[in-house]
């Protein structure tokens, strides 16, 4: 079945640069990729998502791109902000299958 | 936008209790689905609730530790059954297919978050 790494784990930066979270997935077949952010005690909400026939996706301070023959897709978040402090989870799904979630990365902007 | 409610928020129950999550969305959706956050963890999915059927359950998860219910297209339950402190963790119901949204986006519920003693 599909598996999902996420890394850093943790990541530290200062307001005003970039952050970038990179996930690798195993399965080929599968074709959509999408990140959620999660605060301290909230629900995982859905920032942006990718599918397998377009390479880059841009919404204002957020990106994500993905490689298909390397199998990996990054998040990229510039100009980062405080409120940008969060757990942030990939995750990868193929046709008729489930979601398959990273293991999140904790990002925390520094001010 | 639509909105996704669970019922209870939180608990704490004992040991040998049973305890069912509820999930209310104020629209019709094509999927409902339970997952497990454990603290600290990412995501588990726990099975597909589907609508008049029998649940769908992921491996390490049966339907007779976690029942589920789906009667209709807005509605679905999750019991966590005869509860140890093992079964401490976030469960969160999400869906699929919610009005104008695209195929595959998920949007998840605020989450149950249970305490066994």
């Amino acid at each position: 079945g599909e598996n999902v790494e996420q890394h850093p784990s943790t990541l530290s930066v200062q307001e005003g640069d970039s952050a970038v979270i990179k996930c690798t997935y195993s399965d080929s077949a599968s074709n959509y990729f999408p990140w959620y952010k999660q605060e301290l005690g909230k629900r995982p909400q859905l920032i942006i998502d990718i599918r397998s026939n377009v390479g880059e996706k841009k919404d204002q301070r957020i990106a994500v791109t993905l490689n298909k023959t390397a199998k990996h897709f990054s998040l990229h978040i510039t100009e980062t902000q405080p409120e940008d402090s969060a757990v942030y989870f990939c995750a990868a799904r193929g046709y008729g299958q489930n979601f398959v979630f990273g293991p999140g990365t904790r990002l925390s902007v520094l001010p | 936008s639509a909105v996704i409610s669970q019922k209870p928020s939180r608990d704490i129950c004992q040991r040998g209790t049973s305890l069912t999550i509820q999930c209310q969305v104020d629209s019709q959706v094509t999927m409902m689905f339970w997952y497990r956050q454990q603290p600290g963890q990412s995501l588990t999915l726990i099975a597909t609730a589907n609508q008049g059927s029998e649940a769908t359950y992921e491996s390490g998860f049966v339907i007779d530790k976690f029942p589920i219910s789906r009667p209709n297209l807005t509605f679905s339950t999750l019991t966590v059954s005869n509860m140890s402190p093992e079964d401490s963790s976030i469960y969160l119901c999400s869906v699929e297919g919610l009005g104008t949204s695209k195929d595959y986006e998920q949007y998840f519920g605020p989450g149950t978050r249970l305490t066994v003693t």
